[in-house]
């Protein structure tokens, strides 16, 4: 079973740039999750998508951030504009649904915002 | 809200060593998972183990163990005979039971160090 699959692995960009992520969760998997993992810290939810409905993003900075999975699939999640404090690993990860399914976790992104 | 606690933020062992991480959290929760994720320099996170609260017994897998004190809001992960492999971030997290997969709530984590 492939596992869940992010793109790129790394980015660096200026400020005020934009940047996007991308997720491929593990097929079946119909819970998507974005975190981002600070330096030194633990994971962080952005937002949770139950298929294509996003269910939980009261972390997501709206006013910079914002996320789709259009076909309940695969999914990006945007910075525009990206600033200094964005840079940290943006990690995906994928569930079945269910209430004890564990969570699968991708490789993550690294942003660097210079 | 809920919030877990590592206060280890350092750890290293001997390989073939045991060591012992810590976590407590803290919940108003009767019933809640608990887990540790490891974090290699892959940066994906691995499930090590889970424990579930209403489950007296601890929670074993290989050479993983948990020592999960329910009252005192604990959750400790054991590690025996440690290996080289071994080396990584270790984070504890919390679910709560019954909350449509509300997301993991994670510590800070703990490096683990593994001498040769």
């Amino acid at each position: 079973e492939a596992g869940v699959v992010q793109s790129p692995r790394y980015k660096i960009i200026e400020k005020k740039q934009p940047v996007a992520f991308w997720c491929n969760p593990i097929s079946g998997h119909n819970t998507l999750y974005w975190y981002l993992q600070n330096l030194g810290q633990g994971p962080e939810l952005l937002i949770r998508y139950e298929n294509e409905e996003a269910v939980d993003d009261s972390q997501l900075p709206k006013d910079r951030f914002s996320a789709e999975r259009l076909k309940g699939v695969d999914s990006t999640l945007k910075i525009q504009p990206a600033e200094l404090g964005d840079s940290a690993v943006y990690l995906c990860a994928s569930s079945l649904g269910r209430t004890n399914s564990p969570l699968h976790f991708g490789n993550g992104t690294r942003l660097t915002v210079t | 809200a809920q919030t877990v606690t590592q206060s280890q933020p350092e750890m290293s062992v001997q390989e073939a060593e045991t060591v012992t991480l810590s976590c407590t959290y803290d919940t108003s929760e009767s019933d809640y998972y608990l887990f540790w994720y490891k974090q290699p320099p892959s940066r994906q996170m691995i499930l090590v183990i889970r424990q579930e609260a209403y489950k007296q017994q601890n929670a074993t897998e290989n050479r993983f163990s948990v020592n999960f004190q329910k009252a005192a809001k604990s959750f400790s992960l054991k590690i025996s005979d440690s290996q080289l492999g071994d080396a990584a971030m270790y984070f504890c997290a919390y679910s709560p039971l019954f909350s449509g997969n509300t997301p993991l709530v994670f510590g800070k984590g703990t490096r683990l160090s593994v001498i040769a």
